[in-house]
């Protein structure tokens, strides 16, 4: 079946511009999360969602970021006011139960 | 935040050797997987050993875990070129609960 798909591939955008990254996550999978892959920060988690329960947002590195899963599938990640230390290789994946399935990540390059 | 640390950092092998990489970590864990990423981009699944077990094997590959010492290795048999890539341990509290990445290891496989 089908894999996580991510999109845009790649995004460029100009410091101060909001963007959106979007998830879709293998069919049925029940968990989706986010990460974030930057130089000098290595993977690190950005939220959860698991099934109707509130997403874990506890990864977000400040209020410019949120996300959201509608209907308990597809998942938008937002960043406002983009700045330059923003740029980094979003990850989405998703579970049915303890193994991630990762998505090929969308670059986002903050001019 | 890391969890913990892989190493080496970077190793290059000739074709047909094995190739071992090391992981610590510094929690309680549930279980820790084992990921290859390409280029990059998006992370493949290779393996995941739960903390109550002590080794897995899956095709070459060869996965050890001491929970008293808090650190796993991954062994990598007769390396071919196409396991060029970076090599990532990632550990999760409980069930299926946002992981945790350490920073990676680069493998080189020179033909």
């Amino acid at each position: 079946g089908a894999g996580v798909s991510q999109s845009p591939s790649n995004k460029v955008t100009e410091k101060g511009k909001d963007v959106e990254l979007r998830c879709d996550p293998i069919s049925g999978h029940t968990a989706l999360y986010w990460y974030r892959q930057s130089l000098g920060q290595g993977l690190e988690f950005l939220i959860y969602f698991q099934g109707n329960s509130a997403p874990d947002k506890s990864g977000l590195p400040s209020d410019r970021f949120s996300a959201e899963r509608t209907g308990g599938s597809v998942s938008t990640l937002t960043i406002q006011r983009t700045q330059q230390e923003d740029s980094a290789v979003y990850l989405c994946a998703s579970s049915s139960e303890i193994e991630q399935f990762f998505g090929p990540g969308t670059r986002l390059t903050v001019l | 935040s890391q969890q913990g640390e892989e190493d080496p950092q970077a190793l290059s092998i000739q074709e047909g050797e094995n190739a071992t990489m090391n992981c610590s970590y510094k929690t309680s864990i549930n279980n820790l997987q084992w990921y290859r990423q390409n280029s990059g981009r998006g992370l493949v699944h290779l393996i995941l050993i739960r903390s109550n077990e002590r080794e897995k094997h899956s095709g070459r590959l060869r996965v050890t875990l001491d929970t008293s010492k808090k650190s796993s290795s991954l062994l990598i048999t007769a390396s071919r070129a196409a396991d060029t890539a970076s090599y990532f341990c990632a550990t999760a509290m409980s069930g299926n609960t946002p992981l945790v990445f350490g920073k990676g290891t680069r493998l080189s496989v020179i033909a």
